[in-house]
């Protein structure tokens, strides 16, 4: 199967700065790779998604990086808020199989 | 109107009991599948299910196991819970293994 690492496991940013998570995937048939945001007591939800034929893509204050040669992907926030504080999934698709990073916990301080 | 859902929240039993937990999408989804939260927030794979192909990880005791009645279910029966079976378990499902993944909204099962 695939194996995505993610990086860093917590992360703290005072509210306004910009945040970054970084993920790691193993297989290049991987083709697919959303990223989830689980706020306390929910559950997962999409917040961007990239495919593999495509190099960036962003949604007002989020974007996601894909380099396909070296096999990682980012996530990017933008002014950051204090709702943006969450924990933060990213994940690969091979063989209609989601595979999942260990999350990022990201508190933003007002 | 719930997209996937999945009963019952919260679950407490004793160890050696057999559980089961169930899940429906009403979004036409032809692929589903259960994820393991635990402690440390780890989503793990389970079980990935579509009419035509059952992919189990090899990781997952053979006590789980996975019964879809329908296209729009799948539940998840245990049989034997352990300790360590405590967790949250979410069920989801997507188009494909290419399009974005709706999640239920998970069921904390306590083993005590």
């Amino acid at each position: 199967g695939e194996n995505v690492e993610q990086h860093p496991s917590t992360l703290s940013v005072q509210e306004g700065d910009s945040a970054v998570i970084k993920c790691t995937y193993s297989d290049s048939a991987s083709n697919y790779f959303p990223w989830y945001k689980q706020e306390l007591g929910k559950r997962p939800q999409l917040i961007i998604d990239i495919r593999s034929n495509v190099g960036e893509k962003k949604d007002q204050r989020i974007a996601v990086t894909l380099n396909k040669t070296a096999k990682h992907f980012s996530l990017h926030i933008t002014e950051t808020q204090p709702e943006d504080s969450a924990v933060y999934f990213c994940a690969a698709s091979l063989s209609n199989q989601f595979y999942f990073g260990t999350g990022t916990s990201l508190t933003v301080i007002p | 109107d719930t997209a996937v859902s999945q009963t019952p929240k919260y679950l407490v039993t004793q160890m050696g009991n057999d559980k089961s937990i169930k899940c429906e999408q009403n979004l036409g989804h032809d692929t589903m599948y259960w994820y393991k939260q635990d402690s440390k927030k780890f989503l793990k794979i389970m079980f990935s299910y579509n009419n035509k192909e059952l992919i189990i990880n090899e990781t997952v005791p053979n006590r789980f196991s996975p019964k879809s009645p329908d296209k729009a279910h799948l539940n998840l029966h245990i049989n034997s819970l352990e300790l360590g079976d405590s967790a949250v378990y979410f069920c989801a499902s997507s188009q494909d293994g290419g399009a974005e993944a709706f999640f239920g909204q998970g069921t904390r099962l306590t083993v005590v």
